[in-house]
């Protein structure tokens, strides 16, 4: 079974601070994805990542970078948290885009910001 | 705009049938998916659809109607471990998926 591992589960930050998630997928998917699930929105996508030092914005980028200096790892990065971006973090790898491509999601990190 | 709706909670008994539907407005169409989510877990994979029709998993179906745009997740024979939010999702012309809000599906014993 492929498994995708978030290192966090809870954490709690302070306004200001630099917040690191990371997401480590272990059956070589090309793809990786990072969205946030608030409650009553549908998964929103963040960043997304085709292949090694590669990333493409998804729809709500602000506030948020991401790394993919390797294959299997897929870093989310808050830069200086926000209040507003206290959520569930859920991370995804697939292995192609197109066609019926299964996301596989980690367990999720969810976010407080104070 | 995209759009995906599904109902927000839905009830049914154990040992009953329940149809959660899902309506969809997107740029294109490359295929519907559903995924359950127990709370404080991941989403996991259920079920794809990308033509018309009735697809059949166990005690799980999905169908799907492109010129509708509808969809639904029929779950027969419930049991209480079905209790979890069900997420419709639909691939865009760009094979983006775009996701509805979820429908949290309480059982009943």
């Amino acid at each position: 079974d492929v498994k995708v591992t978030q290192s966090s589960r809870y954490l709690v930050k302070r306004t200001g601070e630099k917040v690191f998630l990371e997401c480590v997928q272990d059956m070589d998917h090309e793809n990786m994805f990072w969205y946030r699930q608030d409650p009553g929105l549908g998964l929103r996508l963040i960043y997304f990542s085709y292949d090694v030092k590669m990333k493409e914005k998804g729809d709500i980028p602000e506030g948020y970078s991401v790394s993919r200096e390797k294959k299997e790892r897929f870093s989310l990065i808050l830069e200086s948290a926000s209040t507003n971006q206290t959520s569930m973090y859920l991370c995804a790898s697939s292995p192609e885009i197109s066609g019926a491509n299964v996301l596989t999601f980690g367990a999720g990190s969810r976010l407080t910001v104070l | 705009g995209q759009n995906i709706d599904q109902p927000t909670e839905m009830t049914a008994t154990e040992g009953a049938i329940v149809q959660i539907n899902c309506t969809y407005q997107t740029s294109g169409f490359n295929g519907l998916f559903w995924y359950q989510q127990h709370a404080g877990e991941a989403p996991t994979f259920l079920s794809y659809n990308v033509l018309d029709g009735l697809e059949e998993k166990g005690r799980f179906s999905s169908f799907l109607s492109r010129s509708k745009g509808y969809s639904y997740l029929l779950l027969k024979e419930l049991q209480m471990k079905d209790s979890a939010s069900y997420l419709c999702a639909v691939k865009d012309s760009n094979y983006q998926l775009i996701w509805g809000a979820g429908t949290k599906l309480i059982i009943k014993p």
